[in-house]
């Protein structure tokens, strides 16, 4: 149980164009999500926070217009990278929440992003 | 704030050894204390947690006790394995406060265990 995919596992595009990643969860619902990123050899800085049905939060420094977040159901939040830059290219994992549960996240596989 | 420093790695072993990472914390209130194990090219996994003061997380060998006095929660396995050879990242998480619910993570420790 408590299963979280991501899609694409990865993807190469050029830049200036969009890019969106899927986070589900499989088996449960979850009520937040929460959107990573991640440097080589550097550890998890988290982007937002992705509450079902409201606007996410954002992190101090992370761009909203840049990194468009949407929770539109229970068991998905789509993450699209807006004119994406060579800068933007790194790996975004997201982790989902099951409701009343403060302290357990589950982690999906993450998606390499590399812009070109 | 919250915050969470790892020892720096890399940290090398020959298989059987035994390994030590250590972690202190720093938070307000009682956090609960994580190990995440990510191998190469995938996510995080949660390798254990401890929940209240003087709780032992243990997994797959790994143990890891809370040691609220000395704000501590050091990662240890008796006799490592090739494929325990992975980055592992301490976290915490707490309760209350502006960062309900929020992971903070380490800097992460890259373990290499060679045969």
């Amino acid at each position: 149980g408590a299963v979280v995919s991501q899609h694409p596992s990865w993807v190469i595009c050029k830049s200036g164009t969009s890019v969106k990643i899927e986070c589900r969860s499989l088996d449960f619902q979850a009520t937040t999500m929460f959107w990573y990123r991640q440097f080589p050899k550097q550890s998890l800085m988290l982007m937002a926070t992705s509450n079902e049905g409201s606007k996410a939060t954002y992190e101090q420094g992370v761009e909203k217009d840049k990194f468009l977040i949407n929770h539109a159901s229970l068991t998905l939040s789509t993450l699209t990278v807006t004119s994406a830059h060579p800068e933007d290219s790194s790996f975004y994992i997201c982790s989902a929440r099951i409701r009343l549960s403060y302290n357990e996240q589950f982690f999906g596989p993450g998606t390499r992003l590399t812009v070109l | 704030g919250n915050s969470v420093t790892q020892m720096e790695g890399p940290v090398t072993l020959s298989e059987e050894a035994f390994l030590t990472i250590n972690c202190t914390y720093t938070a307000t209130g009682y956090p609960s204390l994580f190990w995440y194990v990510q191998y190469p090219g995938e996510g995080l996994q949660l390798l254990l947690k401890a929940t209240k003061a003087d709780d032992k997380g243990s997994n797959k060998g790994f143990e890891a006790t809370y040691r609220k006095e000395t704000t501590s929660f050091h990662l240890e396995k008796g006799s490592v394995q090739v494929s325990d050879s992975a980055v592992y990242f301490c976290a915490l998480v707490n309760a209350g406060g502006t960062s309900y619910g929020k992971l903070t993570f380490g800097q992460g420790t890259i373990l290499t265990v060679h045969p």
